[in-house]
């Protein structure tokens, strides 16, 4: 079965700019969560997805959203980036019904704002 | 508030040696979820045990072990005899269960693991 996939795997981009990342979760996974990962903060939750919804969201500001297509793959969106945006952006897909089950992630995208 | 701390910033052990990482948590809810990921150079988390608020049974997988203990609210992970391909950035991480459901993750700052051959 193939892992979870995320492209592209890196990306330069300059301020004021908006980016899109695209997430295909594992076969079968109907929930997708996003993180952001940085050397100062660490990880922290984005958001959440499940069945094209949004069912969590982190403590980011607008300029992030997200979506999820009715085939699971979901994207997130940043705009009028900042260089503070800059950092690993993690993608993870749960079996079942989501929740609590353990979350299998992705390789990550690699932003870097210029 | 929710919080995982994983006091172990860095670690530095020789090959064979056991080492074992901390992580101590906070939360309110009395059901919750307690996970480790290893995240090794190349990015990607990989997810090692879930454990559920109710079952305080240690576990041992191969050379892998885990302590929880609710009355310290610690969850420590354990790796005996301890191997170069061990050295990762290892994460503790809470999920409280809720009435949402949601997979919301909360992690710790993360120990970085060196073992040296």
């Amino acid at each position: 079965k193939a892992g979870v996939t995320q492209t592209p795997r890196y990306l330069i981009k300059t301020r004021g700019q908006q980016v899109t990342l695209s997430c295909s979760p594992i076969s079968g996974h109907r929930s997708v969560s996003w993180y952001q990962q940085t050397p100062g903060q660490g990880l922290q939750f984005l958001f959440e997805y499940f069945s094209e919804t949004q069912r969590n969201k982190g403590n980011f500001p607008g300029r992030f959203s997200g979506r999820q297509f009715s085939n699971s793959r979901s994207e997130m969106n940043v705009s009028t980036l900042e260089l503070g945006d800059s950092a690993l952006y993690l993608c993870a897909s749960t079996p079942g019904s989501g929740g609590v089950n353990e979350q299998f992630f992705g390789p990550g995208t690699r932003l870097t704002v210029l | 508030a929710q919080k995982v701390t994983q006091a172990q910033t860095e670690i530095s052990v020789v090959e064979k040696e056991d080492v074992t990482l901390d992580c101590v948590y906070e939360t309110r809810d009395t059901t919750y979820y307690l996970f480790w990921y290893k995240q090794p150079p190349s990015g990607e988390l990989v997810f090692l045990i879930r454990r559920n608020s109710f079952d305080e049974q240690n576990e041992i997988s191969g050379r892998y072990s885990w302590n929880f203990q609710k009355s310290t609210s610690s969850f420590n992970f354990t790796i005996t005899a301890s191997q170069v391909v061990d050295s990762a950035v290892y994460f503790c991480a809470l999920s409280e269960h809720g009435s949402s459901n949601t997979g919301k993750l909360i992690f710790g700052q993360g120990t970085t693991l060196q073992v040296k051959p």
